[in-house]
């Protein structure tokens, strides 16, 4: 059971280059999202989906951007990368798109470094 | 807004001792889930334990029990007979009941504890 998988785990970036952040799960968890981890910030949500087709913002989306199209996954891309999104990202899925005492299963995060 | 504060950056204990993290929140909503989560080196994130706001009895997971102030709003993690794994930094979420639509399932999350188990 993969659960949810992200790639890259490492990444370099120089300021204004693009990429995306893969996130895949294999649970059909309906709510899936992302988190940056900054130190001494905790966790802030950036962006999450309860379905597919359907996205929203969260506490930090800006600079980001990312879509739903299918259950399994859910890309969260960089478009032009600043040094302030030095973090590192956390994707995770709930089986509950409503919450209540389901919990957030994360992937392993992708430290990511923009020069 | 719902707030979450850790107010122990860091945290030490001995082996096979007790120690207890703290964690407070801010909220004007009677009825919410709370988690503690541990993230150990391998910057993996791994559910600890949940409370239900409408449950008295406080949590427990075999050596991970919390004690749950809802007046005082409160919700420390005990662990007990503290191990070598258990070091890793902690942290505290807050979740809001179901019935605010679609935005609920997000955790606000506190700034963590960083816990060093002594040999």
């Amino acid at each position: 059971n993969a659960g949810v998988t992200q790639t890259p785990k490492f990444q370099v970036l120089k300021t204004g280059q693009s990429m995306t952040l893969q996130c895949a799960q294999d649970m059909n968890h309906e709510y899936m999202s992302w988190y940056r981890q900054d130190p001494g910030m905790g966790l802030r949500l950036i962006h999450y989906s309860v379905g597919a087709g359907i996205t929203d913002q969260g506490e930090v989306p800006n600079g980001y951007n990312v879509s739903r199209s299918t259950t399994e996954d859910f890309p969260l891309r960089l478009l032009s990368a600043a040094p302030s999104q030095t973090s590192v990202y956390f994707c995770a899925s709930s089986y509950s798109r409503t919450g209540g005492n389901s919990p957030l299963h994360f992937g392993n995060g992708t430290r990511l470094t923009v020069t | 807004a719902q707030t979450v504060t850790q107010s122990q950056p860091e945290m030490s204990v001995q082996e096979a001792e007790t120690v207890t993290l703290s964690c407070t929140y801010d909220t004007s909503e009677s009825d919410y889930y709370l988690f503690w989560y541990k993230q150990p080196p391998s910057r993996q994130m791994i559910l600890v334990i949940r409370q239900e706001a409408y449950k008295q009895q406080n949590a427990t997971e075999n050596r991970f029990s919390v004690n749950f102030q809802k007046a005082a709003k409160s919700f420390s993690l005990k662990i007990s007979d503290s191990q070598l794994g258990d070091a890793a930094m902690y942290f505290c979420a807050y979740r809001s009941p179901p019935y605010y639509g679609g935005a609920t399932n997000k955790l606000i999350f506190g700034t963590g504890t960083l816990l060093a188990v002594q040999p």
